[in-house]
């Protein structure tokens, strides 16, 4: 049973456009999330991160949305440059959880120059 | 700062060998864990320590893997006997609060 859910194994995306990846969760007592970004042969690399008492974290050119009554979550990467290809994985972390990150299976993120 | 240090980053090993996984947090970091990273899926916690605790370990094959952490710094992780479906990337990760971690490049282990 997988709780957290990135549907879309690929994303391709045009130099200088938006990259809009998205992540759905199940367990309702997930209260934190995390953007990681995965580079080949490197191990994932902090993005982002968003509280569930927020609905917006923006951090320059990377922004989370939280839609809690959705379960829903997106990372907007404006603009998208070629160094941005890479997976991302979307993690879950449920309150008294101690900080275990439950991920998703990722999505690989293609900028095209 | 010097990140999460891992040793081997490759291991090729024959079934029913055992191997074994070193990982050296960021300095100060209290919490460390060991994540397993299956082709095509996220990475998996197998065991969780705060300082040289175990917080959790629900999700770890105790009949044949195996965690210390000894003196609340260094980790190994090890493996005896490995399986086929052992094979995977062995990322160990560290931090110093309990939810952002910062993970090491992994150790590629193929079990033929």
């Amino acid at each position: 049973d997988q709780q957290v859910k990135q549907n879309s194994p690929s994303l391709s995306v045009q130099e200088g456009r938006i990259s809009i990846l998205n992540c759905d969760y199940t367990n309702s007592m997930f209260d934190y999330f995390l953007w990681y970004k995965k580079y080949p042969a490197e191990g994932p690399t902090f993005l982002i991160s968003i509280s569930s008492i927020k609905d917006k974290n923006e951090d320059g050119r990377f922004t989370v949305f939280l839609n809690k009554s959705a379960k829903h979550l997106s990372l907007h990467i404006v603009p998208s440059q070629p160094g941005d290809s890479a997976v991302y994985f979307c993690a879950a972390s449920a309150e008294g959880s101690q900080g275990n990150l439950i991920f998703g299976k990722g999505t690989k993120l293609s900028v095209k120059p | 700062e010097a990140g999460v240090a891992q040793s081997p980053r490759y291991k090729i090993i024959e079934k029913r060998q055992s191997v074994a996984f070193w990982c050296n947090p960021i300095s100060g970091h209290a919490t460390l864990y060991w994540y397993q990273q299956i082709l095509g899926q996220g990475p998996k916690l197998l065991i969780q320590f705060q300082n040289n605790g175990v917080v959790d370990d629900s999700q770890l094959p105790k009949d044949r893997f195996s965690a210390e952490r000894l003196k609340g710094v260094d980790s190994t992780l090890k493996i005896q006997p490995a399986k086929l479906e052992d094979s995977a990337v062995y990322l160990c990760a560290s931090s110093p609060w309990v939810v952002e971690a910062f993970f090491g490049q992994g150790t590629r282990l193929t079990v033929v």
